[in-house]
């Protein structure tokens, strides 16, 4: 079963324009990672996050943490068609042993 | 740095038949991971070697196995092929083992079974 659940499903927004996308998760974790998948290739890393962390920024990217909701954002500043792709939230466990993916939100800027 | 290579990128097989997929993961990563992405299910974990011992393993049946070699690079098999086994197999390596940091990704290779 997935731990993380991602809101929206899919999200289309104009360039320039901000999208933000949502993570919740279940159990307690070590981290919580972004990654974005161009269609059908390789997922890519974009940021970690820690438990005791609650805010990080990357670029254009900036990501919240809040353990006690048990849910996540990523926010893309002034996007741009290149950043058209799906995004994932990934989950550590404090055990370790393996990374669990949300289902993605689906992002598409038009230019 | 070379990334994550992954062979074959597509492959085409019948129900009942074998495949064995190959990763050779970042130089000096020890840990490789295998992950099954279907539209139905998204991403789910099938298993972690790093050493050469297999550290976790997902929830698949025991037609899904792997091994790693002691160069780190890693093999998955599907014996006894079923259409549902249709997916794009990901591998992904890291420098520690428990999965628990940054993960590097191959590009996949896309299973079709007729």
């Amino acid at each position: 079963s997935q731990q993380g659940e991602e809101d929206p499903q899919a999200l289309s927004i104009q360039e320039g324009e901000n999208a933000t996308m949502n993570c919740s998760y279940k159990t307690s974790i070590n981290n919580l990672q972004w990654y974005r998948q161009n269609s059908g290739r390789g997922l890519v890393h974009l940021i970690l996050i820690r438990s005791n962390e609650r805010e990080k920024h990357s670029g254009r990217l900036r990501v919240t943490l809040d353990t006690s909701k048990k849910s996540s954002s990523l926010l893309i500043t002034a996007s741009r068609a290149a950043d058209t792709a799906s995004y994932f939230c990934a989950t550590a466990s404090e055990q370790g042993g393996k990374l669990i993916f949300g289902q993605g939100t689906e992002l598409s800027v038009k230019p | 740095k070379a990334g994550v290579t992954q062979t074959p990128r597509y492959l085409i097989k019948t129900r009942g038949q074998q495949v064995t997929l190959s990763c050779s993961p970042i130089s000096g990563h020890r840990s490789v991971s295998w992950y099954q992405q279907t539209p139905g299910q998204g991403l789910q974990f099938l298993f972690e070697y790093f050493s050469e011992t297999q550290r976790n393993k997902g929830n698949f049946p025991g037609r899904f196995s792997g091994r790693q070699f002691s160069n780190s690079r890693s093999e998955m098999n599907v014996s006894t092929l079923e259409l549902g086994d249709s997916a794009l197999y990901l591998c992904a390596s890291s420098q520690i083992a428990g999965v628990t940091g940054e993960l590097f990704f191959g590009e996949g290779s896309r299973l079709t079974v007729l």
